[in-house]
């Protein structure tokens, strides 16, 4: 079964730009969670969605949003790109949103901005 | 809010001795446990689960980690390190005290000796 597959891997941009990551999830899977990672914050939650439908959200930005399409692919979009945004974004996904689910996760994409 | 807490962000030891990550976290209420590890360039993997029943859950590649209530512990152990091992090591906990998402620690680097 193929896994989580996230793309790009790599990605630069700069400042004021804006950026769509996209994230294909585990076949069967409807849950999809995103984190940003970075060395100083280390793994941030940044917003789950099941069926469409965002369940839970963390304390980033508006700047930070994301959807969910109906055979549960999803994006996330930042906007006006900031110095701060540089990390790896990953992508999780699971069989249904229960917190026992455990999440398995893609390679992540790695933002670089400039 | 509830945290989890790794206890040393760097940890070394000889190729063949034992492995102990120490994973801590602060809930009344025992949260779901989970340890990842992740490799450089790489994503998450689960390495093991704890959510009901036996406290000693034994995972992939030789791992395995005791939940134990009284200490509000789950640490990691391996009775023998391989230099493969050598990676990032992140344990994470889910629940209702914690917003029902994934809350990861701050990750513990092994590095193995030969």
């Amino acid at each position: 079964k193929a896994g989580v597959t996230q793309t790009p891997r790599y990605l630069i941009k700069t400042r004021g730009q804006q950026v769509t990551l996209s994230c294909s999830p585990i076949s069967g899977h409807r849950s999809v969670s995103w984190y940003q990672q970075t060395p100083g914050q280390g793994l941030q939650f940044l917003f789950e969605y099941f069926s469409e439908t965002q369940r839970n959200k963390g304390n980033f930005p508006g700047r930070f949003s994301g959807r969910q399409f109906s055979n549960s692919r999803s994006e996330m979009n930042v906007s006006t790109l900031e110095l701060g945004d540089s990390a790896l974004y990953l992508c999780a996904s699971s069989l249904g949103p229960g917190v026992g689910s455990p999440l398995h996760f893609g390679n992540g994409t790695r933002l670089t901005v400039t | 809010a509830q945290s989890v807490t790794q206890l040393g962000s760097h940890v070394s030891v000889s190729e063949g001795a034992l492995v102990l990550l120490r994973c801590n976290y602060s809930s009344s209420v025992p949260p779901y446990l989970f340890w990842y590890v992740q490799y450089p360039n790489q994503g998450l993997q689960l390495l093991l689960k704890y959510t009901t029943g036996a406290t000693l859950v034994k995972g992939i590649n030789g791992f395995e980690a005791e939940f134990k209530k009284s200490e509000t512990s789950f640490h990691l152990t391996k009775p023998s390190a391989h230099m493969s091992d050598a990676a990032e090591y992140f344990c994470a906990v889910s629940g209702a005290e914690y917003g029902n998402k994934l809350v990861f620690g701050a990750g513990t680097i092994l590095r193995v000796k030969s």
